[in-house]
């Protein structure tokens, strides 16, 4: 099983850019989340989504947005990219219940200049 | 806010030395998960606890849960150079509802030397 897929696994923006980080999973998984990784600072919760056609924010969710057409796939999109945004992004899935483990993909390392 | 502290933020060791990992929270969770995150990878779940003043082991690896459930411990035993790495403990705010309710505290980077 390939489990949560990222791509692409490096990218470099310059200010202003847009772009569209991947994430899809073969776990028929209902929940599905982007986290930004910083030093220091943790995992964040930036969107996630409950099922096909549900996502919600979570703690960091300004400057992105988020669709969720099928249970396999959940797109982030940087939609106007500032410095701010460098960080590591994972993508994670689960079943619903709040107690299942988190499955992470390798994570997109996003650098803006 | 951060809800969960972990500490401490840093430990370098050498192989065999035995070591604690605390995660400390003023809030209930309703079950506490630790995972382990080696660099360029994503984290790898390693338990989860669920009952207060429970105790699991992993191998090297013990894992207790507060009696209020407020707290989690990570104990290694002769730690060894696999163990380096990241480890992160991350805290469920509620029984129902989905991981959207999940809590990660900032991790404790762990180095084992040889």
């Amino acid at each position: 099983n390939a489990g949560v897929t990222q791509t692409p696994k490096f990218q470099v923006l310059k200010t202003g850019q847009s772009m569209t980080l991947q994430c899809a999973q073969d776990m028929n998984h209902e929940y599905m989340s982007w986290y930004r990784q910083d030093p220091g600072m943790g995992l964040r919760l930036i969107h996630y989504s409950v099922g096909a056609g549900i996502t919600d924010q979570g703690e960091v969710p300004n400057g992105y947005n988020v669709s969720r057409s099928t249970t396999e796939d959940f797109p982030l999109r940087l939609l106007s990219a500032a410095p701010s945004q460098t960080s590591v992004y994972f993508c994670a899935s689960s079943y619903f219940q709040v107690r299942s483990p988190l499955h992470f993909g390798n994570g997109t390392r996003l650098t803006v200049t | 806010t951060q809800l969960l502290e972990q500490s401490p933020q840093f430990l370098s060791i050498q192989e065999g030395e035995n070591l604690t990992v605390y995660c400390n929270s003023s809030s209930v969770f309703s079950s506490l998960q630790w995972y382990r995150q080696e660099p360029g990878e994503g984290p790898v779940l390693l338990v989860t606890v669920v009952t207060g003043g429970e105790v699991k082991k992993l191998k090297r690896l013990t894992f207790q849960f507060g009696d209020a459930r407020k707290d989690s411990s990570l104990h290694i035993t002769a730690a060894q150079p696999g163990d380096t790495g990241l480890y992160l403990c991350a805290g469920a705010r509620g029984v129902g509802g989905s991981q959207g309710n999940l809590i990660f505290g900032k991790g404790t980077k762990l180095s084992v030397k040889p």
